[in-house]
């Protein structure tokens, strides 16, 4: 079965700390694509990476990383030095490429991200 | 700039009134989806369509039906409205596969639900 888990249900940090949010997924196929959005508090989920099954490398983004390993069926996001305007609540979402499903996204619960000044 | 309109933003209805959710998406994308956002539970797929007056349930689809008349818009319909039908609902779109996968989605900024 699909699923997508990010254990962490909330995260406090200080400006200028670097964070990590976790997303494990489990998947029956062999291709699938990995996804990560942001919430902020307006509501409106914001993508920020896609990247498919056949693709390790990790991908840096300004003051975002992530960090895919197939051999513990992770995606990691790393936020280096975070700010304020980070906070907001991140989900890590899976789709996998099999007739039928047409991209659509399992969603983890969401990991709700809060940076004090 | 891409744009998923949902068409209110706040909403308030009764227990047993009929609710349409509108949501209209200006990228010619082929895939909508709604999707049900509750504390804890993260979003959870209702349905979504691939085509045209094309449609398949998701997770949850009891309690629900949707409409897809032209490509760009995507309706939500609650038959008989009921107070755990409140919620946060998010549409969303995406362009069909790409690299033969698929591909990001967009969202609309969501309607918040409120059934009494």
């Amino acid at each position: 079965a699909q699923k997508v888990t990010q254990a962490q249900t909330e995260i406090s940090v200080v400006e200028k700390e670097d964070v990590t949010l976790d997303c494990v997924y489990e998947t029956r196929d062999t291709t699938y694509y990995l996804f990560w959005y942001k919430q902020p508090p307006s509501g409106e989920l914001v993508f920020l990476i896609r990247r498919n099954s056949f693709d390790e490398q990790n991908e840096i983004s300004g003051r975002y990383s992530w960090n895919f390993q197939k051999s513990t069926s992770s995606f990691n996001f790393t936020i280096t030095a975070s700010q304020v305007v980070d906070s907001a609540v991140y989900f890590c979402a899976l789709s996998e490429n099999y007739g039928g499903s047409q991209g659509n996204l399992i969603f983890g619960k969401g990991t709700k991200l809060s940076v004090k000044p | 700039d891409v744009k998923v309109t949902q068409s209110s933003r706040y909403l308030v209805k009764r227990t047993g009134e009929k609710v349409f959710l509108e949501c209209v998406q200006d990228m010619d994308h082929e895939n909508m989806f709604w999707y049900r956002q509750d504390p804890g539970l993260g979003l959870r797929l209702i349905y979504f369509s691939y085509d045209v007056k094309m449609k398949e349930k998701g997770d949850i689809p009891e309690g629900y039906s949707v409409s897809r008349e032209k490509k760009e818009r995507f309706s939500l319909i609650l038959e008989s409205a009921s107070t755990n039908q409140t919620s946060m609902y998010l549409c969303a779109s995406s362009s069909a596969f790409r690299d033969r996968g698929p591909t990001e989605a967009f969202f609309g900024q969501g309607t918040r639900l409120t059934v009494v």
